[in-house]
């Protein structure tokens, strides 16, 4: 079965620190996985997506960047953050089964960060 | 311009009351996708439903229903004799062609909310 991870679930760092979230995707091969954040109360704003080993496509020019260095596995970062960049940051993926890829995303439990 | 229109902020019933929860989507692709999520308090999205835009079928499970009606543009969603555990935040998304790369267009979300 297809299952996904993010870590941590929760984070407070303070103001021009650096952030490193994970996300790794097991049970299938060769997904699109995506960064969503949602601010408080909000609703989801679609940051990154990639459709492969080192493909990234940014929506929202902003203070973060995205990684996929192996296929299962995409990375959100940061060199600096900002109080703006504090929410709850989802990642999700597209699923593959019996050659089929299904084009519902299943999203991972969430990270909660906090910028103080 | 704003592809999915939940209109509804918030709505709050009492428990075994229906509720129907609008979706309006705009697209020019012929062939395109719908989706239901809910968001539980614990803040992962849940995956509800994925209709295609040619199936106008509407469809039951359990005390879900959804009603596609593509003269109106309109996908939504009724829960049946309420529950407790059905508070959330609900999205309606919107995934535009036969690209790969799969992108969903978020609705605002509607909060709601059951007593008991």
């Amino acid at each position: 079965s297809q299952t996904i991870h993010q870590w941590p679930a929760t984070l407070v760092q303070p103001v021009g620190s650096p952030l490193s979230l994970e996300c790794t995707v097991e049970g299938t091969s060769n997904p699109n996985l995506y960064w969503y954040r949602q601010a408080a109360g909000r609703g989801l704003q679609l940051l990154f997506y990639s459709v492969g080993i080192g493909q990234i496509s940014s929506e929202v020019p902003q203070n973060l960047s995205a990684s996929r260095p192996q296929d299962r596995q995409f990375i959100l970062s940061s060199k600096k953050l900002l109080l703006s960049d504090s929410g709850f940051y989802l990642c999700a993926y597209t699923g593959l089964a019996g050659g089929h890829t299904y084009n519902e995303q299943f999203f991972g439990p969430g990270t909660r960060l906090t910028v103080l | 311009a704003q592809k999915v229109t939940q209109a509804q902020t918030e709505i709050s019933v009492v428990e075994k009351e229906d509720v129907t929860l609008d979706c309006v989507y705009e697209t020019r692709d012929t062939t395109y996708y719908l989706f239901w999520y809910k968001q539980p308090p614990s803040g992962e999205l849940v995956f509800l439903i994925r209709r295609n835009s040619f199936d106008e079928q509407n469809e039951i499970s359990g005390r879900y229903s959804w009603n596609f009606q593509k003269s109106t543009s309109s996908f939504n969603f009724t829960i049946t004799a309420s529950q407790v555990v059905d508070s959330a935040v609900y999205f309606c998304a919107l995934s535009e062609g036969l690209s790969n790369d799969y992108k969903l267009s978020f609705g605002a979300g509607t909060t709601v909310t059951v007593r008991a």
